[in-house]
């Protein structure tokens, strides 16, 4: 059973629309991680959230946001997405103890930019 | 600075051989290292980790083992199947944050 579920899978939108991809999970977990992935590449940190507390990346682009309203739920919102911005976006989440590992991936929103 | 470095970035094994990945980490405070597998399109999966209290770890066919003193880790896949074809990352923990090797594909030919 997915635990961490992210919605939609694949999200198409277009050059400087605004689009935002939600993340789920099940596990009550504190922190909540979003991460961009392009092709052939590592998973890139863009910010995360421990609990309320907002974390964000020192290169992560002002074009990138986030939003935690409840334990369970963590949007991205991409308010002008260039061609750049397509990729697979995935979130993770973890406990806090241990060093706040280890996490757990979702199975990632391919976002395609028109 | 945060620094993560895999090798080989891609390798070719066939059917029942073993395979080693490698990994060095620049942060002598760095106590976690994740080996996740993520497969063509789907999510990393974490298939084995350790802490830097141990110096090696083992599950089934596959083993982590952690040189705190060269900073470097690898992971080791036994009798490799078809299956195990995929991407492996390796990852350290740095401060809070997990930075991420490049990435390995491993492709297993039967």
């Amino acid at each position: 059973d997915a635990m961490v579920i992210q919605n939609p899978r694949y999200q198409v939108t277009q050059f400087g629309k605004p689009v935002t991809l939600s993340c789920s999970q099940t596990l009550n977990h504190n922190v909540m991680y979003w991460y961009q992935q392009k092709s052939s590449q590592a998973p890139k940190l863009l910010f995360h959230y421990y609990d309320k507390d907002f974390n964000n990346e020192a290169d992560t682009p002002d074009n990138f946001q986030s939003r935690r309203p409840n334990t369970s739920f963590c949007f991205l919102d991409i308010r002008s997405p260039g061609l750049g911005d397509a990729a697979m976006y995935l979130c993770a989440t973890s406990t806090a103890g241990q060093g706040k590992v280890p996490q757990h991936f979702g199975d990632g929103t391919r976002l395609s930019i028109l | 600075g945060e620094n993560v470095e895999q090798h080989p970035s891609t390798l070719s094994v066939q059917e029942g051989d073993s395979a080693v990945i490698k990994c060095t980490y620049s942060d002598s405070a760095s106590n976690y290292f994740p080996w996740y597998k993520q497969e063509l399109g789907k999510r990393p999966q974490l298939i084995i980790d350790i802490r830097s209290n141990v110096g090696e770890k083992k599950d089934q066919r596959i083993a982590v083992t952690l040189n705190k003193t060269a900073k470097h880790f690898s992971l080791h896949i036994t009798e490799t199947q078809p299956e195990d074809s995929a991407v492996y990352f390796c990852a350290a923990l740095y401060g809070n944050k997990l930075v991420f090797g490049a990435g390995t594909i491993l492709r297993v030919k039967s």
